[in-house]
């Protein structure tokens, strides 16, 4: 069965400082693919970045980094340099290709303030 | 590009009534949507998977006859909630694949419609 643990409900920073949000999964199949989206408060969740179960080169884009890695099951995004406008629920999702049935199952989210 | 259009986007109805929630995908066909709903304060609880021609795959402990989904085009899913009740009232998302940029439908990411928040009084 597939799973998403957001442990980090959530978190309260001060602008320019540097936030982690951790993401564990769990899955049984070998082929997957992981996710980040965000929802601001105006409610639409916007699509962040997608990673797949056989690269675990981390990424990073702009203020945005991600870190996979595959031993440790977890999927953790940093932001650094925060800044008011990434206020904002942050859902790790996940999306299995063969047991899955092509279901995106997302973790229950971490609330991100970040205060001028 | 791969723009979701979900409408209404708020909507409020009496207790015991139906309402129909459109979603569109504007650019793109999508043989498969799906349906979330979302408490305050809480994750997306996939409801549904709506199949384009055939019926929706419905998740465990959703009741098909009172969401009901209907997926006639490659465009357009809607999904009814019928009778509704108070406890009803949430917020729900439609969602599709954009299924011609990648290989495979699992890996592309989910485009999300604005959202419809449900209030029966």
């Amino acid at each position: 069965a597939q799973k998403v643990t957001q442990a980090q409900t959530e978190i309260s920073v001060v602008e320019k400082e540097d936030v982690t949000l951790d993401c564990v999964y769990e899955t049984r199949d070998t082929t997957y693919y992981l996710f980040w989206y965000k929802q601001p408060p105006s409610g639409e969740l916007v699509f962040l970045i997608r990673r797949n179960s056989f690269d675990e080169q981390n990424e990073i884009s702009g203020r945005y980094s991600w870190n996979f890695q595959k031993s440790t099951s977890s999927f953790n995004f940093t932001i650094t340099a925060s800044q008011v406008v990434d206020s904002a629920v942050y859902f790790c999702a996940l999306s299995e290709g063969n047991t899955g049935g092509f279901k995106t199952i997302f973790g229950a989210g971490t609330r991100l303030f970040v205060k001028a | 590009g791969a723009v979701v259009s979900q409408h209404p986007s708020r909507v409020i109805c009496k207790s015991g009534t139906s309402v129909k929630i459109e979603c569109r995908s504007l650019d793109f066909q999508a043989t498969t949507m799906f349906w979330y709903r979302q408490f305050p304060k809480q994750s997306l609880m996939l409801m549904a998977t709506s199949n384009e021609g055939s019926k929706a795959t419905y998740e465990q402990g959703v009741e098909k006859d009172k969401f009901l989904i209907n997926h006639a085009s490659l465009t357009l899913s809607t999904l009814t909630v019928t009778s509704a009740h108070p406890e009803d009232s949430s917020f729900y998302i439609c969602s599709a694949r954009d299924e011609t940029t990648g290989v495979g439908s699992y890996n592309s990411p989910l485009h999300f419609g604005n959202g419809t928040r449900l209030t029966v009084t």
